[in-house]
């Protein structure tokens, strides 16, 4: 069973498209996270939700709309997509309550193309 | 500003040898920092945690060094091997439930 997953792996769209990514995690942690990974390689976190609260949020366009319905889902949808908003989304969950440790645990990723 | 400094540049290092990959932080009093793992394609892995009050971590050929006073941690593959070709991330944090942010990590090439 996979920890961290998400969905879809690859995503390729219209400038100016609404889309969403899925994300969902097994693992009981309490908080979860949305981190964008551009070309040059540089991961930066956007959002990050503990107990289904958002208690980061990164100076991100608010076309960025993130959703956490339960501790074990986090989503991101996407208004208005631009060609800059290509690039990998990475979702992760790390338990910071009792007795974790905030290791993250990152999903395979979400390769978004905006044409 | 906070800022995480990684060399950028590709570390090319031959099979057998002691990869050693700087992570220098800047405006920061981390009380632990995390190391990780990226291979092409993939999520980012966790390999090894160090906290401020803790020298040096071990774990199988990994070593991780913590100098708060250099700003400073290093990491170290021992005998290295191809297969730990891979991008290698730190990620330096406050206090747990603060925000995890990565350096823009060193790639490896290990040649046989």
């Amino acid at each position: 069973d996979t920890a961290v997953s998400q969905t879809p792996k690859y995503l390729v769209t219209q400038m100016g498209n609404d889309k969403s990514i899925k994300c969902e995690q097994n693992l009981g942690h309490d908080t979860m996270y949305w981190y964008k990974q551009d070309s040059k390689k540089f991961l930066k976190i956007m959002f990050s939700y503990n107990n289904k609260e958002l208690i980061i949020n990164e100076t991100v366009p608010n076309r960025f709309s993130p959703k956490s319905p339960d501790k074990a889902h986090l989503n991101l949808h996407i208004n208005s997509l631009e060609l800059g908003d290509s690039a990998v989304y990475f979702c992760a969950s790390s338990q910071e309550g009792g007795r974790g440790r905030g290791e993250l645990f990152f999903g395979e990723g979400s390769r978004l193309t905006v044409l | 500003s906070q800022k995480i400094e990684q060399n950028s540049e590709a570390l090319n290092i031959q099979e057998g040898k002691t990869a050693t990959l700087t992570c220098n932080y800047t405006n920061y009093s981390p009380a632990y920092l995390q190391w990780y793992r990226q291979d092409p394609g993939r999520g980012p892995v966790f390999l090894l945690l160090i906290r401020e009050n803790e020298k040096e971590k071990r774990k199988e050929r990994l070593k991780v060094t913590f100098d708060t006073t250099l700003k400073q941690s290093l990491f170290h593959i021992t005998a290295s091997q191809p297969a730990d070709s891979a991008t290698y991330l730190c990620a330096p944090r406050m206090t747990a439930g603060n925000k995890l942010t990565f350096g823009g990590g060193t790639r490896v090439l290990v040649k046989p």
